[in-house]
């Protein structure tokens, strides 16, 4: 398995500006996630879907930021507009969460930096 | 409030000499804790998942444990390639199914040859 996958890998933008990040999960994995890190706050849960259902997106900061996640397979989260505070890296993360195994699998990142 | 804390905040070991890292935790219902592992510029890698108190995994030479407030990664005769920052994070069990993971800020091992 490729494992998740995630695009781009680095996006530079200026101040106003729309980015939406990408990611495909592990497939067969039931649940997604988006989380943002940076050196102040470490690892963040941004927002999470089962069987491409929200479940909880009581970490997305504010209303300029939104995901989806319209099939199994493909999921965006997008920032309008963006802001110098959105720079961060953010990740993809997917699991199979069946029984008692819950273990989340990470894709290598978007580091993201606004202008 | 659910909280994870890891200390110490950054290691620094001579290779060879062996050592512990802690995470302890706040949370309403454990339904599990998990570590992982992170290389700069990568995405976390997992490692251990932990369930039950007195519960203990191995994987070379890491052995996670876990207490009803606290786990341990013990690291013995560690390597260079051991180097990373390692994050701890707990699944609260809010009397239903929950997959989410709540992470602590890490510890940053460096490993000296």
């Amino acid at each position: 398995d490729a494992g998740v996958i995630q695009s781009p890998r680095h996006e530079v933008t200026e101040m106003g500006q729309e980015v939406t990040l990408r990611c495909k999960p592990i497939s067969g994995h039931n649940s997604l996630f988006w989380y943002r890190q940076t050196m102040m706050r470490g690892l963040e849960l941004l927002i999470y879907f089962n069987n491409n259902v929200p479940i909880d997106d009581s970490g997305m900061p504010e209303d300029r930021f939104s995901a989806k996640m319209p099939n199994a397979s493909f999921s965006t989260l997008k920032i309008q507009p963006s802001e110098p505070r959105d720079s961060a890296v953010y990740f993809c993360a997917s699991s199979l969460a069946s029984g008692a195994n819950y273990e989340q699998y990470f894709g290598p990142g978007t580091r993201l930096t606004v202008t | 409030e659910d909280q994870v804390t890891q200390s110490p905040e950054a290691l620094r070991l001579q290779e060879g000499e062996s050592s512990s890292l802690n995470c302890s935790y706040t949370v309403s219902g454990l339904r599990g804790l998990f570590w992982y592992r992170q290389d700069p510029g990568k995405g976390p890698e997992f490692l251990f998942t932990l369930y039950s108190a007195g519960e203990e995994k191995e994987k070379e030479r890491l052995k996670a444990t876990l207490t009803k407030k606290e786990s341990f990664l013990h690291i013995t005769a560690p390597k260079p390639e051991d180097s990373a920052t390692y994050l701890c994070a707990v699944q609260p069990s809010y009397g239903g199914a929950t997959n989410k993971l709540i992470f602590g800020t890490g510890t940053l091992l460096a490993v000296q040859p």
